[in-house]
C-alpha cells in the first residue's frame, strides 16, 4: 500500500521556536509538495520541488523554508514560529512526467503555535 | 493567473442527490479532480476528468466539464451520510518540471437525516 506519511498528526510549539515538519514517500515519486490549509481558504502552496535538492516557492513562501536531501524525504522548516501559522500543513507527492492520478496526500500535521 | 472557485457549504437530505460546484480560470489546465477529505484526515482522490472531456461517470459520481465557461461539477447520486465531507476541486497545470495542482477553498457538505 503506497503512501505519503507525516511524522507527527499534531503538534504543540512556542512562538519563536524552529519547527521542522517531516514528510517521506515510499512511491518513488519525484515530486513532492507543502501546503497549508485553512478554513475558508482551502490548500496553499508553500513549497515544492521537482528533484532532490531543487526547490521552488508555492504561493505563500514567507515565513518557511523546505529541505530535499534525498527523493523520498522533503522538509518544511518554521525557522522561527510564529502564531500565525499555526495551521494544518498537508504533504503531497507526485510522479514525473504527470500522472492522471495527481497527487497522492499524506495525513496532515496540524500545528499549533502558542 | 490561477484560481479555484467554490461555494463554502452545502446541507443536502440523505438519499437526495448532491451538486458541488466549482469555477477556475486557467484554460490550459490539463486533468481536473475532485478530493474528498474526511474529519482529521489528508485528502483523497475522488475522480478525476481530462480537460478533453466533457462527462465522466464513476458509480454514484457524475463529473461535467464546461471547458467553455470554466466550469466543473460534481454530481453525488443518492447521497449518503458517509459522504459528509470536504470537496475539494483542483486543476492541474504542467509548469517546469512536473505537474502543479491549485485546490479550491472547498465545500463542506453536510448530510442530513
Amino acid at each position: 500500500d503506497v503512501k505519503v506519511t507525516q511524522s507527527s498528526r499534531y503538534l504543540v510549539k512556542r512562538t519563536g521556536e524552529k519547527v521542522f515538519l517531516e514528510c517521506v514517500q515510499d512511491m518513488d515519486h519525484e515530486n513532492m509538495f507543502w501546503y497549508r490549509q485553512d478554513p475558508g481558504l482551502g490548500l496553499r502552496l508553500i513549497y515544492f520541488s521537482y528533484d532532490v535538492k531543487m526547490k521552488e516557492k508555492g504561493d505563500i513562501p514567507e515565513g518557511y523554508s523546505v529541505s530535499r536531501e534525498k527523493k523520498e524525504r522533503f522538509s518544511l522548516i518554521l525557522e522561527s514560529a510564529s502564531t500565525n501559522q499555526t495551521s494544518m500543513y498537508l504533504c503531497a507527492s507526485s510522479p514525473r512526467p504527470p500522472h492522471f492520478y495527481g497527487y497522492t496526500f499524506g495525513s496532515g500535521t496540524r500545528l499549533t503555535v502558542v | 493567473g490561477e484560481d479555484v472557485e467554490q461555494s463554502l457549504f452545502l446541507s443536502v437530505r440523505e438519499g437526495d442527490s448532491s451538486v458541488i460546484n466549482c469555477t477556475y480560470t486557467d484554460s490550459s489546465s490539463t486533468y481536473l479532480y475532485w478530493y474528498k477529505q474526511e474529519p482529521g484526515a489528508g485528502l483523497q482522490l475522488l475522480t478525476y476528468i481530462f480537460s478533453n472531456m466533457d462527462m465522466k461517470q464513476d458509480q454514484r459520481l457524475t463529473v461535467l466539464l464546461n471547458k467553455k465557461d470554466k466550469h466543473l461539477s460534481l454530481r453525488i447520486a443518492d447521497t449518503q451520510t458517509g459522504d459528509s465531507a470536504i470537496y475539494f476541486c483542483a486543476e492541474s497545470i504542467l509548469t517546469g518540471g512536473g505537474n502543479k495542482l491549485t485546490f479550491g477553498t472547498g465545500t463542506q457538505l453536510k448530510v442530513e437525516l
